[in-house]
C-alpha cells in the first residue's frame, strides 16, 4: 500500500475553514484518496473520495493537485462536532482493505 | 436505526479466558471486516469476509477466529485471552469488496484483559 504523511495534530476556530494536508508521493495512477475521520469514543466515518478531479459533498471538499502527489480535505466551515482524527488513505484495485495511518488529530476552538 | 452494531460495547475479562464479540449489520452489504485499535490508537484489519467466505487473515494468532453464520453477521471468538488483545475491536461492511466502496464501521468493543 502506497504510504500518506499527515501532519500529527492541526487547529482552528469554530466557524472557520480548515485545510488538511496529505502527501502522497508514491501514489500510483489507479490509486484513489480516501479520507475517513474518527469522532472521539467512535468508529471511523467515510469523508470523502477521488481519483483525480476535485471533489464536494455535504461534508468537505477534497483538493486533488495536478501531479496527485498531495491532496487537500477542506472543511469550510468547521464545528465543534469536526474534533476528529482524520485519516487519508490511498486505495488501488487490489486493496481489499483500508490501510490506517496514525492520522492527523484536528483540534476546533470555539 | 444502527447501521452496524457491535455486542458488547465494553468487555472486561480475566487473562486466558475465552470471550466472543457479536456484529451485524442491516445494510445488506456483502463484505464485513474486523479491525483492531490498540492503545497507541494505531486502526489496523485483522479480517474480512465476502459473502461469508474469508477474504482476508492479516497473520492474526490463530487464538482468534472469526465466524460468519450468514452475510449480516460477523463474530469473532478470541480463545485463551491475552494481555495485549486489550484493545477496540471495530466492526465494519461494505457493499462489496471493490475499492471504491465506502466502509461503514461499528461503534467498536472496548476489550478490556486484566
Amino acid at each position: 500500500d502506497a504510504k500518506t504523511t499527515q501532519p500529527n495534530s492541526m487547529e482552528s476556530n469554530e466557524e472557520e475553514p480548515v485545510h488538511l494536508p496529505c502527501n502522497h508521493s508514491t501514489i500510483s495512477g489507479t490509486d484513489y484518496i480516501h479520507w475517513y475521520r474518527q469522532l472521539p469514543s467512535q468508529g471511523p466515518e467515510y469523508v470523502i473520495h477521488g481519483l483525480t478531479s476535485n471533489v464536494n459533498n455535504r461534508m468537505a471538499s477534497l483538493a486533488i493537485a495536478e501531479d496527485r502527489k498531495s491532496s487537500t480535505l477542506i472543511l469550510h466551515r468547521a464545528t465543534l462536532r469536526d474534533a476528529a482524527v482524520y485519516y487519508c488513505i490511498l486505495r488501488d484495485g487490489g486493496a481489499q482493505k483500508l490501510v490506517f495511518g496514525q492520522g492527523t488529530r484536528l483540534t476546533i476552538n470555539p | 436505526d444502527t447501521a452496524v452494531s457491535q455486542t458488547p460495547k465494553y468487555l472486561v475479562t480475566q487473562m486466558g479466558n475465552d470471550k466472543s464479540i457479536k456484529c451485524e449489520q442491516n445494510l445488506g452489504h456483502d463484505t464485513m471486516y474486523w479491525y483492531k485499535q490498540d492503545s497507541k490508537k494505531f486502526l489496523k484489519i485483522m479480517f474480512s469476509y465476502n459473502n461469508k467466505e474469508l477474504i482476508i487473515n492479516e497473520t492474526v494468532p490463530n487464538r482468534f477466529s472469526p465466524k460468519s453464520p450468514d452475510k449480516a453477521h460477523l463474530n469473532l471468538h478470541i480463545n485463551s485471552l491475552e494481555l495485549g488483545d486489550s484493545a477496540v475491536y471495530f466492526c465494519a461492511s461494505s457493499q462489496n469488496l471493490g475499492f471504491q466502496e465506502t466502509q461503514y464501521f461499528g461503534p467498536g468493543t472496548r476489550l478490556l484483559v486484566l
